[in-house]
């Protein structure tokens, strides 16, 4: 059965630095991985998604991930944090013909 | 924005009724779903819907139930509202099954 999993519940990054949010996956075929963040009292909204190709994936407000086959990861990065950045960061997994299964979320602290 | 709307946002309600939440997109998708969030912890999908007349569960035991009678509907019903199905209720569509889903604002429930 495929998951997801993002070994930390919390990261807390100064505004200006870069910040990563962990998330690796188990599945038996290829993946369809994807980031969302959710905001307070917010629904979810998508940042970026890998299919296929690059494995270097750019997405909204500046965020990117890297997909790592053998490492069976798919970190979300970003250059320079901003104080806005701060949310819940959700990863996602999909085999072909499944439904998205989300990993718990990681909530991401930028201070000033 | 994304073209999915659920309602009510938020509701209390008291123990045994019925109760029934909307969602609609005006995307055209094909593929809903609907997801219960719990504070601080993962999306558990709760039932999918791949179009009109199919509706399958989720990987989370639920008591309610759906159905997909319209493209553009998929609400859910619990018959009986219990205080353990408070909770965060997150609708999503997607186009494909390959493609990312887009989620509403939810509707959170307090049953008291």
């Amino acid at each position: 059965a495929q998951s997801v999993a993002q070994p930390e519940d919390q990261v807390n990054v100064a505004e200006g630095n870069p910040l990563t949010v962990k998330c690796t996956y188990s599945v038996s075929g290829n993946p369809y991985l994807f980031w969302y963040v959710q905001y307070p009292n917010r629904g979810l909204q998508f940042l970026l998604k890998y299919i296929t190709g690059d494995n270097l994936v750019k997405g909204s407000y500046g965020f990117e991930a890297e997909f790592n086959k053998s490492q069976t990861s798919f970190h979300l990065k970003k250059p320079s944090a901003l104080v806005s950045d701060s949310a819940l960061y959700l990863c996602a997994v999909r085999e072909t013909g499944t439904a998205l299964i989300f990993g718990k979320g990681t909530t991401l602290s930028v201070s000033s | 924005e994304a073209d999915i709307y659920q309602t009510p946002r938020y509701l209390v309600i008291g123990t045994g009724k019925k109760i029934t939440l909307e969602c609609s997109q005006t995307m055209g998708h094909d593929k809903m779903y609907w997801y219960q969030q719990d504070p601080g912890m993962e999306l558990h999908l709760i039932h999918y819907s791949y179009g009109v007349n199919s509706t399958e569960k989720g990987d989370l035991s639920s008591e309610s139930t759906v159905s997909r009678i319209r493209t553009e509907h998929f609400p859910l019903t619990l018959e009986s509202a219990r205080p353990s199905h408070t909770s965060q209720y997150l609708c999503a569509s997607s186009a494909t099954v390959n493609t990312e889903a887009f989620f509403g604002q939810g509707t959170r429930l307090t049953v008291v």
